[in-house]
């Protein structure tokens, strides 16, 4: 079985531009969430979809959004780029909405310049 | 009261040795505390998880210690080995949702 897929691996991006990240989780897994890696810092929650609702949401501006499509993938979608933007885009799946384990994929690196 | 803090920012052990990694939390109504491993340019691996109602869990080499009165758990590796020199994360969360990370430990198992 494919674990969690993501796309791009790695994009370049200049200030003020909209970048979109997707996520295919797990088959069968219903649930996805996003997060957001700092280069030395812990994975930060961003947003988690459920049945194509959002279910949660960190502390992240209204420049960031995402969906869930009826096949359970996702995109994460960033509007007017900062440079503090630039991260490592986590995606991760887990089987229901309340299902603890989550599993992750490989990530999106984001530079914005 | 979301925070997870973490400790030691980095690790050295000799091969064999077993390295100890600490967390701490505030919020009492998480009710899952799962360890992850990461490797350079990879998403970080599930290694091992408990709930609060059980103080020790043990998977393999791996084992977590709970104390929930002091609000800390801890990871520790047995007989480590090379292979497992990565970043280690700690991380709790509510009904499986909002994860709050710890700032990551980076393991050194020196051969």
């Amino acid at each position: 079985d494919a674990g969690v897929t993501q796309s791009p691996t790695h994009l370049i991006k200049t200030r003020g531009q909209h970048v979109t990240l997707r996520c295919s989780p797990i088959s069968g897994h219903k649930s996805v969430s996003w997060y957001q890696q700092v280069l030395g810092q812990g994975p930060q929650f961003i947003f988690q979809y459920y049945e194509k609702e959002e279910r949660g949401r960190g502390n992240f501006p209204d420049r960031f959004s995402a969906r869930q499509f009826p096949n359970y993938s996702s995109e994460l979608n960033v509007n007017a780029l900062l440079l503090g933007d630039s991260a490592l885009y986590l995606c991760a799946s887990s089987l229901d909405r309340g299902f603890r384990e989550q599993y992750f994929g490989p990530g999106t690196r984001l530079t914005v310049t | 009261q979301q925070q997870v803090k973490q400790s030691p920012q980095s690790l050295i052990v000799q091969k064999g040795g077993i390295p100890i990694i600490n967390c701490a939390y505030e919020n009492t109504a998480f009710d899952y505390f799962p360890w992850y491993q990461q490797f350079p340019g990879k998403g970080p691996a599930l290694l091992i998880a408990i709930r609060p109602d059980v103080s020790e869990k043990k998977e393999g080499r791996f084992t977590i210690s709970f104390n929930k009165s002091a609000k800390q758990f801890s990871l520790h590796i047995m007989d480590s080995q090379p292979g497992d020199s990565a970043t280690y994360f700690c991380a709790a969360s509510m009904w499986g949702q909002n994860f709050v990370f710890g700032p990551g430990t980076r393991l050194s198992v020196l051969p």
